[in-house]
């Protein structure tokens, strides 16, 4: 019974590529993030949205757009894929909006 | 915004060792959280603790808030404890998380 659950795991794309990567989460939490790590392991924000409306969007280039269709989903969608792109991308979900709560296993992008 | 200082960067221990990370913050805030991220990525949350202190099994942790910082003890290592711990903290009451660099801990057998 996972939590938040992200899909694919791994993603390996060329560059100038179009890709999705999905997140869903079974708590019934009211906010759900996005996150990205770096080859350094730094973890940043990205996007949170409660109630499917978004409510932080830090210093993120526009080829990436969240969609919320629910508040039990929020999917990640990246155009024109560039090599800087590579990373993990973390999905997690709480019941406030203080960031506390559980995160997905990450999905690896890898664009070459 | 709010920095957030982990201690040490890199930490190898013997099997059975006993070990303490540390984490400074710089602001005022309302929650902490300790994770333990394996090597093969996956990110678990070990502890929610804005104050006080908390045990679960091996480990535990002191949060003090009045003094930025937060401690993190891990008794009698094993080597599935090697990965790294991470500490974050929500800046202010309704925002997501701030997370340290981490401490990339190795236990060896």
């Amino acid at each position: 019974d996972t939590a938040v659950s992200q899909t694919p795991k791994y993603l390996v794309t060329q560059m100038g590529n179009d890709k999705s990567i999905k997140c869903e989460q079974n708590l019934g939490h009211d906010t759900m993030y996005w996150y990205k790590q770096d080859s350094k392991k730094f973890l940043k924000i990205m996007f949170s949205y409660n109630n499917k409306e978004l409510i932080i969007n830090e210093t993120v280039p526009n080829r990436f757009s969240p969609k919320s269709p629910d508040k039990a989903h929020l999917n990640l969608h990246i155009n024109s894929l560039e090599l800087g792109d590579s990373a993990v991308y973390f999905c997690a979900s709480s019941q406030d909006s203080s960031g506390s709560g559980l995160f997905g296993q990450g999905t690896r992008l890898t664009v070459v | 915004g709010i920095q957030v200082e982990q201690s040490p960067p890199d930490l190898i221990l013997q099997e059975g060792a006993n070990s303490t990370l540390r984490c400074n913050f710089s602001d005022s805030v309302n929650n902490l959280q300790w994770f333990h991220q394996n090597p093969w990525g996956q990110l678990i949350n070990l502890f929610y603790i804005p104050s006080g202190t908390k045990q679960n099994g091996r480990l535990s942790a002191t949060t003090v808030a009045t003094e930025r910082y937060s401690l993190l003890y891990i008794s009698s290592s094993q080597t599935t404890d090697s990965g790294v711990y991470f500490c974050a903290v929500p800046p202010q009451g309704n925002t997501p998380l701030v997370f340290g660099k981490g401490t990339r801990l190795s236990v060896i057998a």
